[in-house]
């Protein structure tokens, strides 16, 4: 699977739209992005996934460049209880993959 | 319906003890994962199954064994704990495609 990078960290007002940024510059042609988060110990939580379209779900949108290089998570009105580690995975659905986070960016949320 | 259930949810181990760890999802899913999570980390991916029978190592299976004798439990055995295992296990399936995977809410192991 295609490595991502994103920032450790992001904070957020509340009510404002949250923009959380992901690298994924060797991504290849069959390779979907995921956005998963993680609210505090829970176990992570699917938001949101796509290929090369702009996505939107009632959770997020997701937005990927033309040229599939990165790809951004929009949480329109964060809430408080928005705060969590936001994991963005880029990963085929071929040759028996696995699926691999790497440390994701802790988003906080502040009133 | 339960999604994946992981127990037990918490557990202390002497150093060289042995236990199992036990996922099981009640939605006909081909794939399971099992991660470690330490604090402040992310989640590392230990072993993996793309089916009944089969399991692949991951990033850091070294101190784990696996099996999936049943497609709907996977199993993470530890054979001779050790305080650097102590951490918070989650166990996750997924169908095969393009679909999204379900997680279990955790174990939480500590090693002493």
């Amino acid at each position: 699977d295609a490595k991502t990078t994103q920032p450790p960290s992001m904070d957020c007002a509340e009510g404002r739209a949250a923009n959380l940024p992901c690298n994924h510059s060797t991504i290849s042609g069959n390779e979907y992005v995921y956005w998963y988060r993680q609210i505090h110990s829970q176990g992570p939580q699917y938001i949101i996934h796509g290929l090369k379209n702009n996505e939107t779900n009632e959770m997020a949108s997701l937005i990927i460049t033309e040229d599939r290089k990165s790809s951004t998570l929009i949480l329109p009105h964060a809430t408080l209880r928005d705060t969590a580690v936001y994991y963005c995975i880029v990963r085929t659905h071929y040759n028996n993959n696995d699926m691999r986070f790497g440390a994701g960016t802790r988003l906080t949320v502040k009133p | 319906n339960a999604g994946v259930t992981q127990t037990p949810k918490f557990r202390v181990l002497k150093t060289g003890q042995s236990m199992t760890l036990l996922c099981a999802q009640d939605m006909n899913h081909e794939y399971m994962y099992w991660y470690r999570q330490d604090p402040g980390m992310g989640l590392r991916l230990i072993h993996y199954s793309v089916g009944e029978g089969t399991t692949a190592k991951g990033e850091v299976p070294d101190g784990y064994n696996v099996s999936r004798l049943k497609k709907q439990n996977f199993l993470l055995g530890l054979e001779s704990a050790a305080p650097s295992q102590t951490s918070v296990y989650f166990c996750a399936s997924k169908d095969d495609g393009d679909r999204e995977a379900f997680f279990g809410q955790g174990t939480r192991l500590t090693v002493v």
